[in-house]
């Protein structure tokens, strides 16, 4: 397996415009993590998927922010409106039954 | 919820010495006890883990103890080198979910 596979790697965006990370967790997990780090907070969760469906959300900052996961291979995160306090690099990752994570080389926002 | 703490939030060595990263966690029922690794620019990588069963772990250079009456674990790098230079997470998960808690991480800086 290419392992937890996420893009863009890098986005470059001006404040108020669309963003869409997106994940292909590792095949047979059933669990996907969305996290967001900074030197600030360090690694926050922001959501948590099992078998597809949102278990914790608890973690997303606001409505700005959303995610899905429609099937087993493939996860979104968006953010609408993006500001510059989104800024960080956002990483995404699976396990099987709360074993190991898996994390993916992450997508590192900036906003401008 | 779980709270993990971490100390200390920066390490320094010289190589060849000895670092110790210590976490506490609050929930009692927390019983797996996982280290990731971060170096510069990558992902987060699981290097070793625990579960409350088990007092000590050994693998090579890093080991990981549990204390669960004072509800704290360590990791012990003996003979550091260079290449150990990264940030260091601690995290803990309760037997009931599948969702690490992680500590605020910790860089360790090793001089040669």
């Amino acid at each position: 397996d290419a392992g937890v596979i996420q893009s863009p790697r890098h986005e470059v965006t001006e404040m108020g415009q669309e963003v869409t990370l997106r994940c292909k967790p590792i095949s047979g997990h059933n669990s996907l993590f969305w996290y967001r780090q900074t030197m600030m907070r360090g690694l926050e969760l922001l959501i948590y998927f099992n078998n597809n469906v949102p278990i914790d959300d608890s973690g997303m900052p606001e409505d700005r922010f959303s995610a899905k996961m429609p099937n087993a291979s493939f996860s979104t995160l968006k953010i609408q409106p993006s500001e510059p306090r989104d800024s960080a690099v956002y990483f995404c990752a699976s396990s099987w039954e709360g074993g190991e994570l898996f994390f993916g080389e992450g997508s590192r926002l900036t906003v401008l | 919820g779980e709270n993990v703490e971490q100390h200390p939030s920066t390490l320094s060595v010289q190589e060849g010495d000895s670092a110790v990263i210590k976490c506490t966690y609050s929930d009692s029922a927390s019983n797996y006890f996982p280290w990731y690794k971060q170096e510069l620019g990558k992902r987060p990588q699981l290097i070793i883990d625990i579960r409350s069963n088990v007092g000590e772990k050994k693998d090579q250079r890093i080991a990981v103890t549990l204390n669960k009456t004072a509800k704290h674990f360590s990791l012990h790098i003996t003979e550091t080198q260079p290449e150990d230079s990264a940030v260091y997470f601690c995290a803990a998960r309760s037997g009931g979910s599948y969702i690490p808690t992680f500590g605020r991480g910790t860089s360790l800086i090793v001089h040669p």
